[in-house]
């Protein structure tokens, strides 16, 4: 089976520039999750879905960031407008409600914005 | 402060030596707790539950202390292959699906 799809894998960009993320989760999967990891804070959450509602967009940094979850297939993660300090690998995850914990993460997309 | 405080090593361990990584949790209403698993530019992977009991997994042992809100992970007769980045978590103070990450601890295990 196919795992957790993310593109693009690698991402570099200008300041300013709009980046779009994103994000095909495991069929079935009822949640997905939006991460960020970055050396110095490590892996961070931003935002999750349940059944494709957003349910927690705590962690999402400031109005530059918005999620999207149009369908129980495709999720978008979008930066606009980019800045450098946004450079990070920014993972997708999803999972299953009655597995709470095993979340099953995508390969990861690298942005750098210049 | 972060939720999931981690010793980040890195921890150089020759191989068949036992290991041990500990890690303190904020959040005293956490209820889940897991180890990942991190290998070099590749994305995290369960490695197993962490339960109230203690639990173990072949070479790997994991044990929960909630008095002092840590967790352990050991791992016995290290392999080269166990060399990785390992993520401590806990879920988030008011939803289980939430799961806050340690930022991680490296181990390198050399010949």
């Amino acid at each position: 089976d196919a795992g957790v799809i993310q593109s693009p894998r690698h991402e570099v960009t200008e300041m300013g520039q709009e980046v779009t993320l994103r994000c095909k989760p495991i069929s079935g999967h009822d949640y997905l999750f939006w991460y960020r990891q970055t050396m110095m804070r490590g892996l961070e959450l931003l935002i999750y879905f349940n059944n494709n509602v957003p349910i927690d967009d705590s962690g999402m940094p400031e109005d530059r960031f918005s999620a999207k979850m149009p369908n129980a297939s495709f999720s978008t993660l979008k930066i606009q407008p980019s800045e450098p300090r946004d450079s990070a690998v920014y993972f997708c995850a999803s999972s299953f409600l009655v597995r709470v914990g095993e979340l099953f993460f995508g390969e990861g997309s690298r942005l750098t914005v210049l | 402060r972060k939720e999931v405080e981690q010793d980040p090593g890195p921890f150089n361990v020759p191989e068949g030596a036992t290991v041990a990584f500990n890690c303190t949790y904020s959040n005293s209403a956490s209820q889940s707790f897991f180890w990942y698993r991190q290998d070099c530019r590749k994305e995290p992977k369960l490695l197993m539950s962490v339960y109230s009991s203690g639990n173990e997994d072949g070479r790997f042992t994991a044990q929960l202390n909630r008095a002092s809100q840590y967790i352990s992970l050991l791992i016995r007769d290290s392999k080269l292959s166990d060399s990785a980045t390992y993520l401590c978590v806990a879920d988030g103070p008011n939803s289980g699906y939430a799961l806050n990450f340690g930022k991680g601890t490296s181990l390198l295990v050399t010949p």
